[in-house]
């Protein structure tokens, strides 16, 4: 059974950087799969941000491209979602999950997710 | 971006109750639909993926149908521990995007 843990810190500065880790467990990151991370708020809903491949290969939502990294690290098992410029609108749970790329199989696995707050 | 709608916003329904779920894409997204359940304060819960396949572990119970716009999730007699909001997601085109939800309420 894969599992996924967000980390990270759940209160950052506006203008600052959130900075967030997701540990996969009970399967290998370098399984031919998709690592994506999701936001949720109660004005917008869920929210796709973007994702990495086992290759490194990323795709992006648009509308947020410019602010975010999405990275892979092998050697511990995870990934890292990095969002600059953040304001108030940021304010979001945060869930890592992943996206089955053979047979359609979409999303299986998520994170519990993580509340970050954007505030002074 | 695709426009996924779902119908209706929220539902009322009885114990032992067969209900179903409508979501529309505003183009043609083939069979990459996907169906999760999600319950306060907890993470969303895989479904149904391509449309109409149950991930492991999920009840016959939960079926879903459709393809190209069309789409809809069925749930079959319903216990308490199925109220929860519903999401769809197409996943053909990026960015993938996400109904605005369904709140199956008791």
């Amino acid at each position: 059974q894969v599992q996924l843990q967000e980390s990270g810190p759940g209160l950052v500065k506006p203008s600052g950087t959130l900075s967030l880790t997701c540990a996969v467990s009970g399967g290998s990151i370098s399984s031919p799969n998709w690592w994506i991370w999701v936001r949720q708020t109660p004005g917008k809903g869920l929210e796709w941000i973007g994702e990495i491949y086992l290759s490194g290969s990323t795709n992006y939502n648009p509308s947020l491209k410019s602010r975010v990294t999405i990275s892979l690290d092998k050697s511990k098992n995870q990934f890292s979602l990095k969002f600059t410029s953040v304001t108030a609108a940021d304010t979001a749970v945060y869930y890592c999950a992943r996206h089955v790329s053979v047979s359609g199989k979409g999303i299986d696995y998520w994170g519990q997710g993580i509340l970050v707050t954007v505030s002074s | 971006d695709i426009q996924m709608t779902q119908s209706p916003s929220s539902l009322s329904a009885s114990v032992g109750d067969r209900v179903t779920i409508t979501c529309r894409a505003s183009q043609d997204i083939s069979n990459y639909l996907a169906w999760f359940q999600q319950k306060p304060g907890k993470a969303p819960k895989s479904l149904i993926y391509a449309a109409s396949n149950l991930h492991n572990g999920v009840p016959s119970k939960f079926s879903g149908s459709g393809s190209g716009t069309d789409f809809t999730l069925t749930i079959s007699s319903l216990q308490p521990e199925d109220f929860a909001t519903f999401y769809c997601q197409q996943y053909n085109n990026y960015p993938y995007t996400f109904g605005q939800g369904t709140k199956l309420e008791i």
